[in-house]
């Protein structure tokens, strides 16, 4: 079945560590989004990309950082710099960048501070 | 640029009984505009979604929303909730060109 698959489903990161999350996409999907969720706020967008080798900020992109080496793969690295990491990373692809596309998303990542 | 309230961030009702949510939208356009489900520590799912035609649109799981261009509304209903449609509803409009903007979501409870 096609799909979004993410991982690890629970991880934890050290003061001073960077951490990466997993986003694999098997849906032939040209754009890819990476979004954190925290309790009462919604979905709030980090960075996307509308194909590969390119990605844009999202609203609140300061202390992450992606890469889109190929289609399918979108990973997300908490950097340091990000002081307040504990939530819950969803990730999510489109058919093309528009939207009036649905996003189709993974079961999440759940970070937290050791 | 587009803008999404969900006014109520908690609705219970009992089992068996009708279910609206409601779903405030702000763009100047025709949107685009998407209902999702999420349960407690997974993903979203799509619910249903609306581009143009008609203004009623049927669902998933026995959903339905009408989008109502005068009251820049897309209320999402169901007219009898199970113990299992307790979850977090998010509503969400787009536009071409655009990102989705998501609301902040409504957590249904389903008391028995």
């Amino acid at each position: 079945d096609g799909g979004i698959t993410q991982s690890p489903k629970y991880l934890f990161r050290k003061e001073g560590q960077n951490v990466t999350l997993s986003c694999e996409q098997n849906l032939n999907h040209d754009a890819m989004y990476w979004y954190r969720q925290d309790p009462g706020q919604g979905l709030r967008l980090i960075y996307y990309s509308q194909i590969v080798n390119d990605f844009q900020k999202g609203d609140i992109a300061e202390g992450y950082s992606v890469s889109r080496e190929k289609k399918e793969s979108f990973p997300l690295t908490v950097t340091s710099a990000q002081k307040n990491p504990t939530a819950f990373y969803l990730c999510a692809s489109s058919m093309t960048p528009s939207g009036n596309q649905p996003q189709h998303f993974g079961d999440g990542t759940r970070l937290s501070i050791l | 640029a587009q803008s999404v309230t969900q006014p109520d961030i908690h609705i219970t009702v009992s089992e068996g009984a009708s279910l609206e949510l409601r779903c405030n939208y702000s763009y100047g356009a025709t949107p685009y505009l998407f209902w999702y489900v999420q349960s407690p520590g997974q993903g979203l799912q799509l619910l249903l979604k609306y581009f143009s035609g008609d203004t009623l649109v049927q669902g998933i799981k026995g959903f339905e929303a009408e989008f109502k261009r005068s009251q820049s509304s897309f209320n999402l209903r169901k007219p009898s909730v199970h113990w299992s449609d307790a979850a977090e509803y998010f509503c969400a409009v787009g536009a071409n060109g655009n990102k989705l903007v998501f609301g902040a979501g409504t957590i249904l409870r389903v008391k028995s």
